[in-house]
């Protein structure tokens, strides 16, 4: 079975702090991807990465970072100084096959100045 | 360029209605997916369209179903609505290159049955 967790439910840090969200995934599919979106209160899901199973190089952009590890199942993201336009809903997904996307619960970061 | 769009932003409905929302894909992309996201909840996969055929279905009664028309663009229709199915209804566009498998969300339809 397919299975996304993100065991933070919500996060509070105060601005310019760095702050880790976690996201655990099982999948006995060998070729997978993995996602991260945001969810401002707006509602619209944005995309911020895409990673795939046999890419485990980690990624920086800007502020965000990722780990992917492949040995503990788990793909982390990582906001570096933080900022209030950071507070939002984030997920973790996964993807397997058919375009079928399998959610994480979120967490809920805010992000107070 | 438009990203996905869906109509209506917004919906009230009774219980025991049936309802129809729309969507449509980014220029080009085939393939069409649904969500449904309960509110403080991650989005759950409904279906999912590719070139008018239906590809994949959540575990979802048989009051949902979906369409693909020609030009892509998708409707969800769900009848007989219970409280539970308040929700916000999500649509998402990719093009199905395997090697680019990015969904793109819209905005959502707010459902709200009362």
């Amino acid at each position: 079975a397919q299975k996304v967790t993100q065991a933070q439910t919500e996060i509070s840090v105060v601005e310019k702090e760095d702050v880790t969200l976690d996201c655990v995934y099982e999948t006995r599919d060998t070729t997978y991807y993995l996602f991260w979106y945001k969810q401002p209160p707006s509602g619209e899901l944005v995309f911020l990465i895409r990673r795939n199973s046999f890419d485990e190089q980690n990624e920086i952009s800007g502020r965000y970072s990722w780990n992917f590890q492949k040995s503990t199942s788990s793909f982390n993201f990582t906001i570096t100084a933080s900022q209030v336009v950071d507070s939002a809903v984030y997920f973790c997904a996964l993807k397997t096959s058919y375009d079928k996307v399998i959610f994480g619960p979120g967490t809920s970061l805010s992000v107070i100045p | 360029d438009a990203g996905v769009t869906q109509s209506p932003t917004h919906l009230i409905k009774t219980r025991g209605q049936q309802v129809t929302l729309r969507c449509s894909p980014i220029s080009g992309h085939k393939s069409v997916s649904w969500y449904q996201q309960v509110l403080g909840q991650g989005p759950q996969f409904i279906f999912q369209y590719y070139e008018k055929e239906e590809r994949g279905r959540g575990n979802f009664p048989d009051r949902f179903s979906a369409r693909q028309f020609p030009n892509y663009s998708s409707e969800l229709n769900v009848n007989a609505l219970l409280l539970g199915d308040s929700a916000l209804y999500l649509c998402a566009s990719s093009s199905r290159d395997y090697s680019y498998n990015e969904q793109f969300f819209g905005p959502g339809t707010r459902l709200t049955v009362l």
